[in-house]
């Protein structure tokens, strides 16, 4: 069975841009969880979606926004990009919504750098 | 305060020690689940256990074990005859009701870096 896939893994890109990363969940997982992994801030909860719709939201500015289409697969954009974007973005899909009982299957992340 | 917290932000250990990875959550709800995932090089967090706030069972799984202790919220996870194969970053998570949106959450601790030397 595949795991999480995320494209691309590594990307540059420069203040003021934008960017969308892709998250495909492992086959039948219906939610799809987004996280920002800085040294300094750890791991951050950006959302969650499940069926389509964003069901939770973390405290993130409205420049990160994300969207979930039928097949279960993910994007999250980040628009305006700033110096502190910079970032591993990791997905995560699981069977159930991730808050209840269910456990996250992580994807090996995308590593933005934004200069 | 931190929901989670993982006080020891590294360890460095010797092949075969004994090393027990601390985690001390904070939490208002009554049903709750906590996690431990491992995060080796490679940037992938992994899965290890799942634990929901009426099951304080401590379990074991090969050379892991964990201690799930309600009254002193905590739930600390050892490695017996640690390995080199061990090092990794490891994380705390929490999932809970937050009072403030009446919705689930889950949230991790800042992680604890573990060296295995051999």
């Amino acid at each position: 069975k595949a795991g999480v896939t995320q494209t691309p893994r590594y990307l540059i890109k420069t203040r003021g841009q934008q960017v969308t990363l892709s998250c495909s969940p492992i086959s039948g997982h219906r939610s799809v969880s987004w996280y920002q992994q800085t040294p300094g801030q750890g791991l951050q909860f950006l959302f969650e979606y499940f069926s389509e719709t964003q069901r939770n939201k973390g405290n993130f500015p409205g420049r990160f926004s994300g969207r979930q289409f039928s097949n279960s697969r993910s994007e999250m954009n980040v628009s305006t990009l700033e110096l502190g974007d910079s970032a591993l973005y990791l997905c995560a899909s699981s069977l159930e919504q991730a808050t209840r009982t269910g456990e996250l299957f992580f994807g090996e992340g995308s590593r933005l750098t934004v200069l | 305060a931190q929901k989670v917290t993982q006080a020891q932000t590294e360890i460095s250990v010797v092949e075969k020690e004994d090393v027990t990875l601390d985690c001390v959550y904070e939490t208002r709800d009554t049903t709750y689940y906590l996690f431990w995932y491992k995060q080796p090089p490679s940037g992938e967090l992994v899965f290890l256990i799942r634990r929901n706030s009426f099951d304080e069972q401590n379990e074991i799984s090969g050379r892991y074990s964990w201690n799930f202790q309600k009254s002193t919220s905590s739930f600390n996870f050892t490695i017996t005859a640690s390995q080199v194969v061990d090092s990794a970053v490891y994380f705390c998570a929490l999932s809970d009701l937050v009072m403030d949106t009446g919705r689930r959450a889950l949230t991790f601790g800042s992680g604890t870096r573990l060296q295995v030397q051999p």
